[in-house]
Order: structure tokens, then C-alpha cells, then sequence
């Protein structure tokens, strides 16, 4: 049971460069989200889906697109890279978005990605 | 206002010793609470979560006080181990839009 897989786990980006980071989970979660982790700033939420072919904006989606064609999978693309987004990168899901029951709510986080942007 | 707010610490204790952390939360909505753990450099784990009535895992204990807005953790017997960022979690009803809320965490060291 992989988990929440995040690929990769660290990469180096020339400013305007375009990436995507991938993630993918194998647990079958309706809810999926990637938060960027700044020091002193905590998680921040940044693009979030609660099912296949819905996605909907955190709290910092600029310079971000995400898609969710399956449950599985929910890459975070950066379209023109800035040296703001240099950050640690974390993808988490859960079984669901709506149901607060005990355990549903519960987030797996991947490993992390750690970008730098120069 | 933020929804969630932790105080950064940082904590430095000894090890044996008992320490708690507080975590203050602005909608009084709000219907699920959780404690994730961070180790430096790692990702968060989900530590315990937060009843009503109160709940105590091993040397952890955490609760929830509805009338001021605060959900608490108390780690007794520090051990070196314990060293780590700790992040509560709060979900408020469902509205359709986001309705988890993190808060910074508060580091904790714990010194031999």
C-alpha cells in the first residue's frame, strides 16, 4: 500500500520555467489537496479537489493549475515558475471531503516535493 | 481573523517533564479537531484525534473546550523523541467551500 506517492521529491527551476509535480494516491480518497509549506507561514492551501473533474482554489492558487481527470491522480502544475514558489511542495488526501465521521477527514500526506526556483 | 492559531513556541524542555499546547480556533461551528505531527524536514502525520469528551493515548492527552475555542495537548514524560512541530487542525461544516484550516504549529524540543 503505496499511500500518498509525490514525484519528485526535489527539483531546481530556472525562473519562468514551467513544471508539474505528480501525485498519486491508491486508497481510493474523493478528496485530494496540495498545500506549500514556507517557514514561519505553515500550511497553505493551494488547490483542492473533492472528486474526479472537480477542483476548486485554496488560499494561494496564483501561478498554480491543477487537474483531477482520476481519483487517483492529482498533479499541481507551476506555468511560469518565480523564485516565490520556491517552497516545500506537500500533496494530501483523504477519504472524504463531506463526510465528518470519524476517520474520513483524516489526511495522508506524500513525502513532499522541494522546489527552488532561482 | 485566522481561523486557527497556535503559538510558534519554540518549547525547549527537559526530558521527564510535561508540557501542553494550546490551539484557539475562531468559528464556534467548527466540528472536527485534530493533532498531525511534523518531524523536521518530513511530512505531517496525524498524531490523535480531538474529542468531545476528552482523550488520552499513552503519555498524550488532548481535548477540546467548546466555550473558549480551544483545543489543547499534553505530552507528559517528554522523551527526546518527542522533538517535532505539532499542527492542530480544524474542519468546519461543510459549505462547499475549503473547510480545513491548519494552523502554524508549535515546535517542541526536548533536551536531554
Amino acid at each position: 500500500n503505496a499511500g500518498v506517492t509525490q514525484t519528485p521529491k526535489f527539483q531546481v527551476l530556472k525562473t519562468g520555467q514551467s513544471m508539474t509535480l505528480q501525485c498519486a494516491q491508491d486508497m481510493n480518497h474523493e478528496y485530494m489537496s496540495w498545500y506549500r509549506q514556507d517557514p514561519g507561514m505553515g500550511l497553505r492551501l493551494i488547490h483542492y479537489s473533492v472528486g474526479a473533474g472537480i477542483t476548486d482554489q485554496g488560499e494561494v492558487p496564483n501561478g498554480y493549475n491543477v487537474s483531477r481527470s482520476t481519483t487517483e491522480d492529482f498533479p499541481l502544475r507551476l506555468l511560469s515558475a518565480a523564485p516565490s514558489q520556491t517552497s516545500v511542495y506537500f500533496c494530501a488526501s483523504s477519504y472524504s471531503f463531506t463526510r465528518v465521521t470519524s476517520g474520513a477527514n483524516v489526511l495522508t500526506f506524500g513525502a513532499g516535493s522541494r522546489l527552488t526556483v532561482l | 481573523r485566522k481561523e486557527v492559531e497556535q503559538d510558534p513556541g519554540p518549547f525547549n524542555v527537559p526530558e521527564g517533564a510535561t508540557v501542553a499546547f494550546n490551539c484557539t480556533y475562531s468559528n464556534s461551528a467548527s466540528q472536527s479537531f485534530f493533532w498531525y505531527r511534523q518531524d523536521c524536514r518530513k511530512e505531517p502525520k496525524l498524531l490523535m484525534s480531538v474529542y468531545s469528551s476528552g482523550n488520552e493515548d499513552g503519555r498524550f492527552t488532548a481535548q477540546l473546550n467548546r466555550a473558549s475555542q480551544y483545543i489543547s495537548l499534553l505530552i507528559r514524560d517528554s522523551k527526546l523523541s518527542d522533538s517535532a512541530t505539532y499542527l492542530c487542525v480544524v474542519i468546519l461544516p461543510q459549505t462547499g467551500a475549503n473547510n480545513l484550516f491548519f494552523g502554524t504549529g508549535t515546535r517542541l524540543t526536548v533536551i536531554p
